[in-house]
């Protein structure tokens, strides 16, 4: 079964720092990646996927961007974080077309930007 | 209209209640349904998974999926302590495998 590590478990950054996060994904090949971020007591917001390297989807708008340089490896970054930015971060994969969707998930990255 | 609603609760029971947890959707064409189990501070790991109509049951849990009414629910039977944590539902099309999720409710299982 696939594992995914994520790290740091924590960050503290200040306004207008630069930002990157790395997940990387063992025992699967090809997968879907995803980046959610969850506000405090809310659900998961869709950030970011990814079907394939170099393929990435942004599914709103804002200050953060993500790559997939290599097949099971999914990095988001920001070149200037806001106060906004602030929130749990969780990188999670699944199984490409055809595959079973469920999703696998991270142990989130919780960074708050002061 | 979100594509998948859920009620955020807080849902407090006593120990040893049944618990019934639900989500509505509105995209039809969703055919894989699954919850989440979250503990605070932590990832989301899979609790039930689900494809098409049905019930799915595993020890205490069991999944229902009702597409005709596009209404997905979870029970947990004899509830306990150690089961109070967010549930979040989740759904896909099987498309590309990309799942939706609702906002997650909220479970606190008083002793």
């Amino acid at each position: 079964s696939q594992t995914i590590h994520q790290w740091p478990a924590t960050l503290v950054q200040p306004v207008g720092s630069p930002l990157s996060l790395e997940c990387t994904v063992e025992g699967t090949s090809n997968p879907n990646l995803y980046w959610y971020r969850q506000a405090a007591g809310r659900g998961l917001q869709l950030l970011f996927y990814s079907v394939g390297i170099g393929q990435i989807s942004s599914e709103v708008p804002q200050n953060l961007s993500a790559s997939r340089p290599q097949d099971r490896q999914f990095i988001l970054s920001s070149k200037k974080l806001l106060l906004s930015d602030s929130g749990f971060y969780l990188c999670a994969c699944n199984a490409g077309t055809g595959g079973s969707p469920e999703a696998f998930f991270g142990q989130g990255t919780r960074l708050t930007v002061v | 209209q979100k594509e998948v609603e859920q009620d955020p609760g807080p849902l407090s029971v006593p120990e040893g209640a049944i618990v019934s947890l639900n989500c509505t959707y509105s995209n039809s064409a969703f055919q894989y349904f699954m919850w989440y189990r979250q503990y605070s501070r932590k990832g989301p790991e899979l609790l039930m998974y689900t494809y098409s109509s049905g019930n799915k049951e595993d020890g205490r849990f069991t999944a229902q999926v009702d597409k005709s009414s596009k209404y997905i629910s979870l029970f947990i039977r004899d509830s306990q302590p150690s089961d109070s944590a967010t549930y979040l539902c989740a759904m896909s099309d099987g498309q590309g495998g990309k799942l939706i999720f609702g906002q997650g409710t909220e479970l606190s299982v008083k002793p």
